[in-house]
């Protein structure tokens, strides 16, 4: 199946650092990639989606300046929360998506991220 | 708008006790229907796709079915490694293939 291998998968760091999250699918060229936020017992909020080679589209309230958004290659996406606060802790998850037919997200495993 | 709604919120199985868990979806055009599992501080775990009324898949204990309104996942005999969070998505024609997610349906199976 498709494998989508996300970086690092915990981070604890001090508030006002940036933490950068990579997210690669590895055995498959991902036309689509998407970012998400998940809040405990809560699903998926979507925070943008990134093609290749173009700017990611930001879902409303989502501020694009904050979390920043490479799409690079086929392959790799990364985030970026610049300076980042307490609020800021969460579960961070990326998924990628051929973008033929009817085809489905695959998930990496998920960045759990701490701002003390 | 396009709508995702699964229920119950939460389901508690003896091991053994078959159960379905129910997704409701409003789309203006449906392109396809995914199940995912997801266990705790992991990503979502791809199951199954369907994309028209009648289809079914099977896995192990799993089967999930499609009508124009709505999905059922069953689960037969259930162990208590079939513990998770188990999502309902839908892909609508339009909005450039947008995903919906629905909130999810707790599992627990107990031994």
């Amino acid at each position: 199946g498709a494998v989508v291998s996300q970086h690092p998968s915990r981070v604890i760091c001090k508030s006002g650092t940036s933490v950068k999250i990579e997210c690669r699918s590895l055995d498959f060229q991902a036309t689509t990639m998407f970012w998400y936020r998940q809040f405990p017992k809560q699903s998926l909020m979507l925070m943008a989606t990134s093609n290749e080679g173009s700017k990611a589209t930001y879902e409303q309230g989502v501020e694009k300046d904050k979390f920043l958004i490479n799409h690079a290659s086929l392959t790799l996406s990364t985030l970026t929360v610049t300076s980042a606060h307490p609020e800021d802790s969460s579960f961070y998850i990326c998924s990628a998506r051929l973008d033929v037919s009817n085809q489905p997200q695959h998930f990496g495993d998920g960045t759990r991220l701490s701002i003390l | 708008e396009d709508q995702v709604t699964q229920s119950p919120e939460a389901l508690r199985l003896q091991e053994g006790e078959s159960s379905s868990l129910n997704c409701s979806y409003t789309v203006s055009g449906l392109r396809g229907l995914f199940w995912y599992r997801q266990d705790p501080g992991k990503g979502p775990e791809f199951l199954f796709t369907l994309y028209s009324a009648g289809e079914e898949k099977e896995k192990e204990r799993l089967k999930a079915t499609l009508t124009k309104k709505e999905s059922f996942l069953h689960i037969t005999a259930p162990k208590p490694e079939d513990s998770a969070t188990y999502l309902c998505a839908v892909q609508a024609t339009t909005g450039g293939f947008k995903t919906i997610f629905g909130a999810g349906t707790r599992l627990f199976v107990k031994a």
